[in-house]
């Protein structure tokens, strides 16, 4: 079943600590995001993976840095997160060519305290 | 850089009545392909429909969508909305960047209420 799938659904994290969002399918898709959305700004995207090792910034990526080491798998990084970090994560995954509408992940509710 | 323009933040239409949801778009690349995803509560986007092809329509679940090239346009359409058509609505495309490899970008988006 072709699926992404995200952990946690929701963390709860204080100002200052640490975060790590963690994506991961099974479909052997070479292209990996994470984006997030907040009221009235959609979906933004933080970073894009073009496969292990191969990733590039999006559009708002200060104060996040990424991982995949492995190509179903891909990590989001939020190093000493900050309140205004509180938002909805989706990460999803699709094959490399242009044609293909990212499949997203059902998301990971973070609420920096 | 590429931006698609969805705009109405809010759309509220009558059960059985029509519905257009607008998108354009600008593209400094070669666009690819064009997207709409709908969005339920609490739930992850997903894709509605797609289109490549130049003034070609593009139908999925009642809505349609046709792309115009000339007027850099990939409007939403449904002849009768329903209820359970109240979701959010994102507008996306897919082009290609210098570096050779394609990136998607999305609208704002845009909800739709149906009311009975």
């Amino acid at each position: 079943d072709m699926k992404v799938t995200q952990m946690p659904r929701y963390l709860i994290k204080r100002m200052g600590e640490n975060v790590l969002l963690e994506c991961g399918q099974d479909m052997s898709h070479e292209t990996m995001y994470w984006y997030r959305q907040d009221p009235g700004l959609g979906l933004q995207l933080i970073y894009i993976s073009y496969d292990v090792d191969s990733n590039s910034e999006g559009d708002i990526p200060k104060g996040y840095r990424v991982s995949r080491k492995k190509r179903e798998h891909f990590s989001l990084i939020l190093d000493s997160a900050k309140t205004n970090q509180t938002s909805v994560y989706f990460c999803a995954s699709s094959l490399r060519a242009g044609d293909q509408a990212p499949l997203f992940g059902e998301g990971t509710r973070l609420s920096v305290l | 850089g590429d931006s698609v323009t969805q705009t109405e933040g809010l759309v509220t239409v009558t059960e059985g009545l029509p519905v257009k949801l607008n998108c354009t778009y600008q593209t400094t690349y070669l666009t690819i392909a064009f997207f709409w995803y709908v969005q339920y509560l609490n739930e992850a986007p997903q894709v509605l429909l797609k289109s490549s092809t130049d003034n070609k329509r593009t139908e999925h679940q009642g809505f349609h969508a046709t792309l115009h090239k000339s007027s850099s346009s990939f409007h939403l359409q449904k002849s009768s909305a329903q209820l359970s058509d109240s979701a959010l609505y994102y507008c996306a495309l897919s082009s290609l960047t210098s570096g050779g490899n394609y990136k998607p970008t999305f609208g704002k988006g845009t909800s739709l209420v149906v009311h009975p």
